[in-house]
């Protein structure tokens, strides 16, 4: 099995842009889809990418999703925050026979 | 709108057996593009995938928790059902059924799901005498 590393946390000001980082352990990231989830407190997670840069209907193009072979890791981007960004994010992908979640990124929007 | 609901005891006794129920409505459970999942998240911590079931009954597990887990479903209720044996503290924590869209993986012949799109609100279980 393979594991997801994020930061445990990032702040940013209003306005500004913020990448989090997710980095596979093993095996390639560009061999099996990355999605991101975005959790707020009290409720389940709603997916904000998926297929590595897609958005599904309803989650605002100031969200974007990339992966870099180089590194082995896959970003979340999200421009122009706004203070309802602040959640914790956590990135998704898979291998043959496991689903694996990344141990998630706390956004403050300060 | 497709809706899933979780239902179960929300607490379970030291080395009992947690069960728990996810109803879907809103879309049938033997639709052929899409597996079943549950996953949990501790208090206070990250998400962690149980296991995933297609209608057929085929069946994907965390290997870390395979041993205790088993995931069934009854198609002609619309329902899928988690059952894990042995539980201990450690065990407490919200549970989450959700759905799982599949894509076709050419060199496996196999749907494989890959993401869950569709989530429960979630129920807490907690394990305590």
């Amino acid at each position: 099995n393979f594991m997801l590393t994020q930061p445990h946390s990032v702040s940013e000001s209003p306005g500004k842009t913020v990448t989090i980082s997710c980095t596979r352990s093993s095996g390639s990231i560009a061999s099996n889809y990355v999605q991101w989830y975005q959790q707020r407190p009290g409720s389940a997670p709603t997916t904000v990418i998926y297929e590595d840069n897609q958005r599904p209907s309803g989650v605002p193009d100031r969200f974007s999703g990339s992966i870099d072979s180089s590194s082995n890791s896959a970003s979340l981007t999200i421009s122009g925050l706004k203070t309802e960004d602040e959640a914790d994010y956590y990135c998704q992908s898979y291998d043959s026979s496991s689903w694996v979640f990344g141990g998630g990124t706390k956004l403050t929007v300060l | 709108q497709l809706q899933l609901q979780e239902s179960g005891p929300g607490l379970v006794k030291p080395s009992e057996t947690l069960s728990l129920t996810c109803t879907v409505s809103g879309g049938s459970i033997s639709s052929s593009s899409y597996y079943w999942g549950w996953i949990r998240q501790p208090p206070g911590k990250g998400l962690e995938w149980i296991g995933s079931i297609y209608y057929s009954g085929s069946t994907y597990y965390n290997p870390s928790l395979k041993s205790r887990v088993t995931i069934s479903v009854d198609t002609s209720k619309n329902q899928f059902s988690l059952k894990l044996s042995s539980v201990t503290a450690a065990d407490t924590a919200v549970y989450y059924c959700a759905r799982a869209p599949t894509y076709y993986d050419i060199l496996t012949g196999y749907s494989i799901p890959y993401y869950f799109d569709y989530w429960g609100q979630g129920t807490l279980v907690t394990v305590s005498s």
